[in-house]
């Protein structure tokens, strides 16, 4: 059973560029969910992606978007990247049912801004 | 508007003793509780839960003590191992079936140092 996998690992980009950040989710999970952590800070909630129709939303601007595929992997979209937008950023997927709460992250995408 | 605290940035434990990690909670909407663990450079691992039924739930070494009228849990990890050191996190989700369902709100996050 494969695991969640993001690429790249690590980033670096200059403000105003676009930024798209890739996670293949567990197998059977067809739920991923998009999380960005701030150094120090505890994750933070992006987006859900369920079936590959955004399925809520955290207290992100529009230019925080993403995308999920048939397969149930997902991509996420940051454009005009501001300074602060410098965190590590985590996938996560879910099965829709059963244990459903219980998310299983990938190791991250680490982004620096300059 | 921080939902899930975690007011201990940092906890230190001798090993073979307990180690208490507390986090508080703010939003009567959260319905399941979940502890996850994390080393430097991995994702968060999830470690144990709890539903808003129940107070206590136990895995192994890890029991999850759940203080509704309190919004207070915490996790217990008896006896504490030098492998267990790594930063914790406390986080919350909403009903099954409700919009906020599988969506995690997590807190600051504790770190846990365990010694030899």
């Amino acid at each position: 059973e494969t695991g969640v996998t993001q690429s790249p690992t690590h980033l670096i980009k200059t403000r105003g560029q676009q930024v798209t950040l890739r996670c293949s989710s567990q197998s059977g999970h067809n739920t991923v969910s998009w999380y960005q952590q701030a150094l120090g800070q505890g994750p933070q909630f992006i987006f859900q992606y369920y079936r590959e129709e955004e399925n809520g939303r955290g207290n992100f601007p529009p230019r925080f978007s993403g995308l999920q595929f048939p397969n149930y992997s997902s991509e996420l979209n940051v454009n005009a990247l501001e300074l602060d937008d410098s965190a590590l950023y985590l996938c996560a997927s879910s099965p829709r049912s059963g244990t459903g709460v219980r998310a299983f992250f990938g190791q991250g995408t680490r982004l620096t801004v300059v | 508007d921080q939902q899930v605290k975690q007011n201990s940035p940092s906890l230190s434990v001798q090993e073979g003793r307990i180690s208490i990690l507390n986090c508080d909670y703010t939003n009567s909407m959260f319905d399941y509780f979940l502890w996850y663990k994390k080393y430097p450079a991995e994702g968060p691992t999830f470690l144990i839960s709890i539903s808003s039924i129940k107070d206590k739930n136990e895995d192994g070494r890890f029991t999850v003590f759940l203080n509704k009228s309190a919004k207070h849990l915490s996790l217990h990890i008896v006896p504490s191992q030098p492998g267990d050191s790594a930063v914790y996190f406390c986080a919350a989700s909403g009903k099954r079936g409700g919009t906020s369902y599988g969506k995690l709100t997590f807190g600051q996050g504790t770190i846990l140092t365990v010694h030899p």
